[in-house]
């Protein structure tokens, strides 16, 4: 059965400060991995798109990282600010249509 | 059109009563995909379309959830004889199949959240 599973489950941090998220899976075949930030309340919005061939890719303050040999990907997030209080949530691939969503990381990020 | 839409955003109804609810994908979007999310949890797949053709339909869709695309355009997913455990965001998401990585990037409307009391 296809898995993506993501830790923490809840993270508080200070602001300013960075943070890394994981996230592992045993989705196969696999065609990309994609972070999203999900507000409360509201839909997901993409933040990195990475295919198998891609180690990094960053979008401003956020970087992710794939190492599709282990199945693991990480989003860092650096100095971050309130407006990151959100929950990340990690999908895995197949193509055509098939994704496998994990349960989200929730961040807050206190003053 | 700056978006995928949804309608409406909050709907709270009594056990028994049938809902449904609209979406409408970005422009030239012909995926059309529902998923339901429940508090700290991530989306659940419930069921695509590639235009008005319904490809897949996930085991959570039972028999009171039916949902269509009659002209390739918006969709709409009915819940009938609502239950308390119907109470969830209702995600729709589009996307426009390329080739390459953006394959099957998804863009999401912003939910309905359905309450059955």
């Amino acid at each position: 059965k296809n898995q993506v599973e993501q830790s923490p489950q809840s993270l508080i941090i200070l602001e300013g400060k960075n943070c890394t998220l994981q996230c592992n899976y045993t989705v196969s075949p696999f065609s990309n991995l994609r972070w999203y930030k999900q507000d409360t309340g509201r839909g997901p919005v993409s933040l990195t798109i990475m295919t198998f061939s891609e180690n990094t890719k960053s979008n401003g303050r956020y970087t992710a990282t794939l190492d599709a040999d282990t199945k693991q990907s990480s989003l860092h997030i650096t100095a971050s600010q309130l407006s990151d209080s959100a929950s990340y949530i990690c999908v895995v691939s197949e193509g055509a249509g098939k994704s496998t969503f994990g349960d989200g990381t929730t961040l807050t990020v206190k003053p | 059109d700056t978006g995928v839409s949804q309608d409406p955003r909050h709907k709270i109804t009594k056990r028994g009563q049938n809902v449904t609810f609209r979406c409408d994908p970005i422009s030239e979007h012909n995926r059309l995909y529902w998923y339901r999310q429940t508090l700290g949890q991530g989306p659940e797949f419930l069921t695509y379309f590639q235009n008005e053709a319904q490809l897949e339909k996930s085991r959570l869709l039972s028999d009171r959830f039916s949902a269509e695309r009659p002209k390739g355009s918006f969709s709409t997913l009915e819940i009938q004889r609502t239950e308390q455990g119907d109470s969830a965001m209702y995600l729709c998401a589009s996307s426009f199949p390329t080739s390459g990585i953006s394959y099957n990037e998804q863009f999401f409307g912003p939910g309905t959240r359905l309450t059955v009391l």
